[in-house]
């Protein structure tokens, strides 16, 4: 069964501290992305990557990093936590098949919450 | 900018009725649409997928349809059950291949 498991449900954190969120996944997937979803606004991508060491800005890349030294692992780093960055974040991979981005695996989700 | 639109108003529906969900594009020709489901808490998982030169598709009691001139994709779950009630989203890939989401809409059946 493919899984893509991420490292915490739920996380606490205060303004200002580094939060790294990772993700991994079995299934050999060349593509991986980091979402996050909010009441109202939806799923926003906030970067994806397609390859080891390869990464590109989604549509809300500010305020965070990410980093993929390995195939099955994709890290999102909030280098200073602020209140707006609350919110449920999603990992998701996919196999390329010519990099048309088929359908996407999603991880259970981290529910942060900054104070 | 291109969007996917979808009904933002819960439907509520009889249990052994058909749901149908209405998935809506602008401003650009996805060239297939994505269907997920989303229970609360939880990621999206996938359902079905369409491609634009697909009118209809159909997986167990799910039937999707792509309609480019209405620039429109229905999907439809018949003889619906109290455990298909989740949050159905829909997506489309944008032209740098990239997902665009829908905000999803709640559905409810009611026994």
């Amino acid at each position: 069964d493919v899984k893509v498991t991420q490292s915490s449900r739920y996380l606490v954190k205060r303004t200002g501290e580094k939060v790294f969120l990772e993700c991994v996944q079995d299934m050999d997937h060349e593509n991986m992305f980091w979402y996050r979803q909010d009441p109202g606004l939806g799923l926003r991508l906030i970067y994806f990557s397609y390859d080891v060491k390869m990464k590109e800005k989604g549509d809300i890349p500010e305020g965070y990093s990410v980093s993929r030294e390995k195939k099955e692992r994709f890290s999102l780093i909030l280098e200073s936590a602020s209140t707006n960055q609350t919110s449920m974040y999603l990992c998701a991979s996919s196999s390329p098949h010519d990099r048309s981005y088929n359908e996407q695996f999603f991880g259970p989700g981290t529910r942060l919450t900054v104070l | 900018s291109q969007k996917i639109e979808q009904n933002s108003e819960a439907l509520n529906i009889q249990e052994g009725k058909t749901a149908t969900l209405t998935c809506n594009y602008t401003n650009y020709s996805p060239a297939y649409l994505q269907w997920y489901r989303q229970d609360p808490g939880r990621g999206p998982v996938f359902l079905l997928l369409i491609r634009e030169n697909e009118k209809e598709k159909r997986k167990e009691r799910l039937k999707v349809t792509f309609d480019t001139t209405l620039k429109q994709s229905l999907f439809h779950i018949t003889a619906s059950q109290p455990a298909d009630s989740a949050t159905y989203l829909c997506a489309g890939r944008s032209n740098n291949r990239k997902l665009i989401w829908g905000l999803g809409t709640s559905l409810a059946v009611n026994p």
